[in-house]
């Protein structure tokens, strides 16, 4: 059972163009979480999404960012007009149930972003 | 949404010696996990902590967990060269605290 997997492992984007980062979740499960963490810090949670919906984006920046998780395929962070700031690790993790009842997320190995 | 802290933010050990991280938070819960990463990579699930439960174990972590302190600890036994790694606390709305650094010089 394949686990949580993420790509491109390592991106690299000059600034103002788009990055986006893909996130399939381990099999049976349906809600999916994005976090950005900078070298050395912990992990800030950006947004929470089950299937076709989004459930919580209290953490995602308000312009440039955006999140979906279609019916078919994986999980899609886009971040546009990308900035120096921007650059940083994004993990995502999955669970098979709702934030509420969920036991332990399971994490994907990262994207790491560069923006020149 | 919960905020947490952790500390110490970073601890140095050597092998064999016991780890102490805490991780306090501001509103109630219906669970606390702890997680581990290790350099670079993502975080690995260690023990979850339901609000009823005073204490937990598994293997050589034990975990507390006072909900009139609001604060919970997680212990490492004995510790490793191998448990060099960041551990990091998360709430039922799955934010995460700061973490502690942990170093355990062999």
């Amino acid at each position: 059972n394949a686990g949580v997997m993420q790509n491109p492992r390592h991106l690299v984007r000059r600034r103002g163009q788009e990055a986006r980062l893909r996130c399939s979740p381990m099999k049976g499960h349906s809600h999916v979480y994005w976090y950005r963490q900078l070298p050395e810090e912990g992990l800030k949670f950006m947004v929470y999404l089950q299937k076709e919906n989004i459930i919580d984006e209290s953490g995602m920046p308000k312009e440039r960012f955006s999140a979906e998780f279609p019916k078919e395929g994986p999980s899609i962070l886009r971040i546009q007009q990308v900035v120096r700031g921007d650059s940083a690790a994004y993990f995502c993790a999955s669970s098979p149930g709702s934030r509420v009842s969920t036991g332990e997320l399971f994490f994907g190995e990262g994207s790491r972003l560069t923006v020149l | 949404s919960q905020q947490g802290e952790e500390d110490p933010q970073a601890l140095s050990i050597q092998e064999g010696e016991n780890a102490t991280m805490n991780c306090s938070y501001k509103t109630s819960i219906n669970n606390l996990q702890w997680y581990r990463q290790n350099s670079g990579r993502g975080l690995v699930h260690l023990i979850l902590i339901r609000s009823n439960e005073r204490e937990k174990h598994s293997g050589r972590l034990r975990v507390t967990l006072d909900t009139s302190k609001k604060s919970s600890s997680l212990l490492i036994t004995a510790s490793r060269a191998a448990d060099t790694a960041s551990y990091f606390c998360a709430f039922n709305d799955m934010r995460f605290g700061a973490g502690t650094r942990l170093t355990v010089k062999p």
